[in-house]
């Protein structure tokens, strides 16, 4: 079973904020990385899908960078807003198979 | 609309019994998942399956039995041999089974073992 962390576990961030979140997986084997996003009562969303070292994503204010050598990815949020609040998840998936690594998530919540 | 759907929203099932849990999906997707969420845990998958009629098992599939008889339908037997079964259970599909396909997401099944 590989091993993907993230961190913070949780972060409380005031609306206006800027933030960002680390997910860490192994640094061999990369075949891709993605990034969830999965607020409460609802099920996971899909933000991001990275596949390229040095590959950076941006949807609206939400944005990722990917570093496949040293094994890390950050998800930076610009101008947090209540709406933003929820768990992001990342997964890791390796080039010896299909199936997904999820990391526990990192919980935000945006204090208006 | 599309999506997929898991039935029950909440389970509470007697030690020693089987029970199935349901998942359907009208994406038209070739691949579908089943994970288990712990407290404290990511996301671990149970088993997979690439296309009907084949599938395969994931890092936890001890006690678990799936199907996978049509496209849009991928029930999850939890039995009595899972020793423990309580946890909330996410079913996924995605278009084809390969890495860089995104995961879509039912709303989950709670299974509670009373």
């Amino acid at each position: 079973i590989l091993n993907v962390e993230q961190s913070p576990q949780s972060l409380h961030v005031q609306e206006g904020d800027s933030t960002n979140f680390t997910c860490s997986f192994p640094s061999s084997n990369f075949y891709a990385l993605h990034w969830y996003r999965w607020e409460t009562a609802k099920s996971p969303e899909a933000l991001f899908v990275m596949t390229l070292n040095g590959d950076e994503k941006k949807k609206g204010r939400i944005s990722a960078t990917l570093n496949t050598k040293e094994g890390y990815s950050y998800l930076y949020i610009k101008g947090s807003q209540p709406e933003d609040s929820a768990t992001y998840l990342c997964a890791f998936v390796s080039n010896t198979g299909n199936q997904f690594y999820f990391g526990t998530g990192t919980s935000l919540t945006v204090i208006p | 609309d599309g999506g997929i759907t898991q039935s029950p929203k909440y389970l509470f099932r007697k030690e020693g019994q089987n029970v199935t849990l349901s998942c359907e999906q009208n994406l038209n997707h070739d691949a579908m998942y089943w994970y288990r969420q712990d407290p404290g845990q990511g996301l671990r998958l149970i088993y997979y399956s690439q296309i009907v009629n084949d599938f395969q098992k994931g890092d936890i599939a001890e006690g678990y039995s799936v199907s996978r008889e049509k496209k849009e339908s991928f029930p999850l037997t939890v039995t009595s041999a899972q020793k423990n079964p309580t946890a909330f259970y996410l079913c996924a599909s995605s278009i084809m089974g390969q890495g860089v396909s995104e995961q879509f997401f039912g709303p989950g099944t709670r299974l509670t073992v009373l």
